[in-house]
């Protein structure tokens, strides 16, 4: 059964810093691997996917990097600012019968 | 807009009080999805459907039913609710794999539920 880690499980760090979260997974047999962010009581807002295939997406100061072979993924993120408080989430779709298996999630303080 | 819609967004009910919660998209995607998010537990799917009239199991389908008549709703059942299912919940959406590309799920606002 596919199960998805993110370690830390918090972090603070402050403003301006460069970070990375990681997300590991199980089984490797994956279709694609997604990162979000949520909002404190808000819903989830996608912020890059990776396909199986791919190494590697970016989105302005967002950099995801997937390594399928041996069951990880980092989100880099560049300068970070205030609003970048949030709680990020990855998830896997599984490549035999699509069912997605979420990570619990890393919740990200930038201290001012 | 492109957006998915949940109703209602908040909700507080009595054991065995049969109820349903509406899930609407307007992107044409084939892939739809019921989520529950829990402290501690994180978010667990419940139902997913690949396309019209499929339906499979998550990771907790106990004391759920969905269907897909059409391919923009996908209703959430509870027959008999019961206070372990108070949570927050939320559908999804995406394109599925006719656009691997593009595989985005796109999230409703959530509806909280209270069974007591």
């Amino acid at each position: 059964k596919q199960e998805v880690t993110q370690i830390p499980a918090a972090l603070s760090v402050p403003e301006g810093e460069n970070l990375v979260l990681n997300c590991s997974f199980t089984d490797s047999a994956i279709y694609n691997l997604q990162w979000f962010r949520q909002d404190p009581g808000k819903g989830l807002t996608s912020l890059l996917l990776i396909q199986s295939s791919q190494r590697e997406q970016t989105s302005g100061r967002l950099n995801a990097s997937l390594d399928k072979s041996s069951g990880r993924s980092t989100l880099y993120i560049a300068a970070s600012q205030p609003g970048d408080s949030a709680t990020y989430l990855c998830a896997v779709k599984m490549n035999r019968d699509d069912k997605i298996i979420f990570g619990k999630g890393t919740r990200l303080h930038i201290l001012p | 807009e492109a957006q998915v819609t949940q109703n209602p967004r908040y909700l507080i009910t009595v054991t065995g009080k049969k109820l349903t919660v509406t899930c609407s998209q307007n992107m044409n995607h084939e892939y739809m999805s019921w989520y529950r998010q829990d402290p501690g537990l994180g978010l667990r799917q419940i139902y997913y459907s690949m396309n019209v009239e499929v339906t499979d199991k998550g990771d907790v389908p106990e004391g759920y039913k969905v269907s897909r008549k059409e391919k923009r709703n996908f209703p959430l059942i509870l027959e008999s609710p019961s206070p372990n299912q108070t949570s927050l919940y939320f559908c999804a959406s995406s394109p599925g794999r006719l656009a691997a590309s593009t595989d985005t799920q796109y999230f409703g606002p959530g509806t909280r539920l209270t069974v007591l």
